[in-house]
C-alpha cells in the first residue's frame, strides 16, 4: 500500500450505532488530519495530530472522538450521530514535526458516511 | 483567522483552450498556497503549490501565480484535456509549521470535447 488509505470506503449507520473510521499513512509523515466534506461547503478541518498529540480540535461535537495510537494510524470513533453528519470524511497526512515542518498535505480517498 | 475565496464556482472550457481559477486570501501572513484536484469518488490530490518567496511556478501544463500585494493567487491550465475535468480547490496556510490549511469552496471544471 502506498500513500494514505482509509477504511471503510462507504458506511451506513443508524443514529444509535457506534462505528469507527480508520486511516493509515505509508509516507513516513508525523502529522495527520480529519476533515469533513459536505456538498457546497469548503473542506472543514476537524482534528490535527502532530507526533500523536492532538494540536487542533475545531469545535467538533463530542459524538466524534479521534484516536491516534501512532504517527501512521488515525481513527475517528462515531456514536449517536445525526443525519446532518452525513458527509465524506477525509484523512490527510503531512510531514509535520516538532516545529511544524512542511504544510504539504496528502489525502486519502475518504469514507462516504450516511447516517439514517 | 484566514478566509479564502475562490472563483468561479463552475467553469466550462473547450478542449485545448486554457482555464484560469482565481483565489483571494485575507491573512497577509499566509505563505503557502497549494492547489488540489478532486475527481469523482476520490480524495483531493495535491497538483501544485507555491510559497510566498516566488511569484510563479510551472509544472508542464499547469502553473500557479501569486500576487502578495493584492493577496490573490491563480491556477492556470493550458491545452486542457478531458481528464482535467474535476473539482479544483485552492488553499492557504498562515504560518510555516502551522499545520492548518484554509480551503476555498472549489471550482468544478468541465472540459468540453
Amino acid at each position: 500500500e502506498t500513500g494514505v488509505t482509509q477504511t471503510p470506503r462507504h458506511l451506513v449507520m443508524g443514529m444509535t450505532n457506534k462505528k469507527s473510521l480508520k486511516c493509515e499513512q505509508h509516507l513516513g509523515h508525523n502529522a495527520m488530519y480529519w476533515y469533513k466534506q459536505s456538498a457546497k461547503k469548503p473542506l472543514e478541518l476537524m482534528f490535527v495530530y502532530n507526533f500523536k498529540e492532538q494540536t487542533e480540535n475545531n469545535s467538533v461535537p463530542s459524538r466524534f472522538s479521534p484516536e491516534c495510537p501512532n504517527s501512521s494510524h488515525l481513527f475517528l470513533h462515531l456514536h449517536t450521530l445525526q443525519p446532518e453528519d452525513s458527509a465524506l470524511y477525509l484523512c490527510a497526512s503531512s510531514p509535520g514535526g516538532p516545529s511544524g515542518g512542511s504544510n504539504e498535505q496528502y489525502f486519502g480517498p475518504g469514507t462516504r458516511l450516511t447516517v439514517t | 483567522g484566514e478566509n479564502v475565496e475562490q472563483h468561479p464556482s463552475t467553469l466550462s472550457v473547450q478542449e485545448g483552450d486554457s482555464a484560469v481559477i482565481k483565489c483571494t486570501y485575507s491573512d497577509s501572513a499566509s505563505n503557502y498556497f497549494p492547489w488540489y484536484k478532486q475527481e469523482l469518488g476520490k480524495g483531493p490530490q495535491l497538483i501544485i503549490d507555491i510559497r510566498s518567496n516566488v511569484g510563479e511556478k510551472k509544472d508542464q501544463r499547469i502553473a500557479v501565480t501569486l500576487n502578495k500585494t493584492a493577496k490573490h493567487f491563480s491556477l492556470h491550465i493550458t491545452e486542457t484535456q478531458p481528464e482535467d475535468s474535476a473539482v479544483y480547490f485552492c488553499a492557504a496556510s498562515s504560518n510555516f509549521g502551522n499545520e492548518k490549511l484554509t480551503f476555498g469552496t472549489g471550482t468544478r471544471l468541465t472540459i468540453i470535447p
